[in-house]
């Protein structure tokens, strides 16, 4: 049973920089593991921010990147404004199955 | 405009099934894979599995095989699941998520609570 691990809260001021990381039990990330991140603020449904590594969607801010790093992937948030405040969630491909992370919470102050 | 709409809450009894259903709309339904995932109250998300609209083929996270249904009907774009023999623990939202092929995932339907309550 894969297991893919998040930071379970972060916190960062506003204007800040901020690196999220999501690292699978099965060994280093790469680009085959197809990483995508999600984002969630209370009572919503979760909206797509990268995919397959780092692409964004066209309705995401160019804050948000997503990259390989050190054997894990990341999301990078540059410039953090409080409505960044939210649940944010890596899925990972894993061998014909998908794999969420546990979250992690990220805190604006 | 792509949308993803899911049926409405529902409430089970322990030991029933659900059938939820997920009708997409604004693109190509055979073209794109659906995902379901769930989400227990104030828990993280968890992969449920896999439908190929285009074939109907599937795949289901190993915790769910055995309990779990999905199927499409390519007349009104729309991919059910249902999740039997049903205990407290199945409590949870359940989302649609469209996937182009290749782990490009995008839109999600707005959610189904499902209640299991004796």
């Amino acid at each position: 049973q894969t297991v893919v691990t998040q930071e379970p809260s972060v916190t960062v001021s506003p204007g800040g920089t901020v690196t999220l990381t999501c690292a699978s039990s099965t060994g280093a990330v790469t680009s085959d593991y197809l990483p995508n991140w999600f984002q969630q603020k209370p009572g919503q449904a979760p909206r797509a921010l990268i995919y397959t590594t780092s692409n964004r969607h066209s309705w995401t801010p160019a804050r948000f990147s997503g990259s390989l790093l050190g054997g894990k992937a990341a999301l990078t948030l540059s410039g953090v404004q409080p409505e960044d405040e939210a649940e944010y969630y890596c899925l990972l491909s894993q061998g014909g199955a998908w794999v969420f992370g546990g979250g992690t919470r990220l805190t604006v102050l | 405009q792509v949308q993803l709409v899911q049926s409405g809450a529902d409430v089970k009894k322990p030991g029933a099934s659900v059938k939820l259903s997920c009708k997409a709309s604004g693109y190509s339904f055979t073209s794109y894979y659906l995902h379901w995932v769930r989400q227990a109250p104030g828990q993280g998300l968890e992969w449920i599995g896999i439908i190929n609209p285009n074939y109907g083929t599937t795949n289901y996270a190993q915790e769910f095989e055995g309990r779990v249904t999905m199927t499409r009907d390519t007349s009104t774009g729309t991919v059910d699941m249902e999740l039997s023999s049903l205990r407290s623990e199945d409590t949870a939202v359940y989302y649609c998520i469209r996937e182009f092929h290749g782990g490009h995932f995008d839109y999600w339907g707005q959610g189904t609570l499902v209640t299991v309550s004796s």
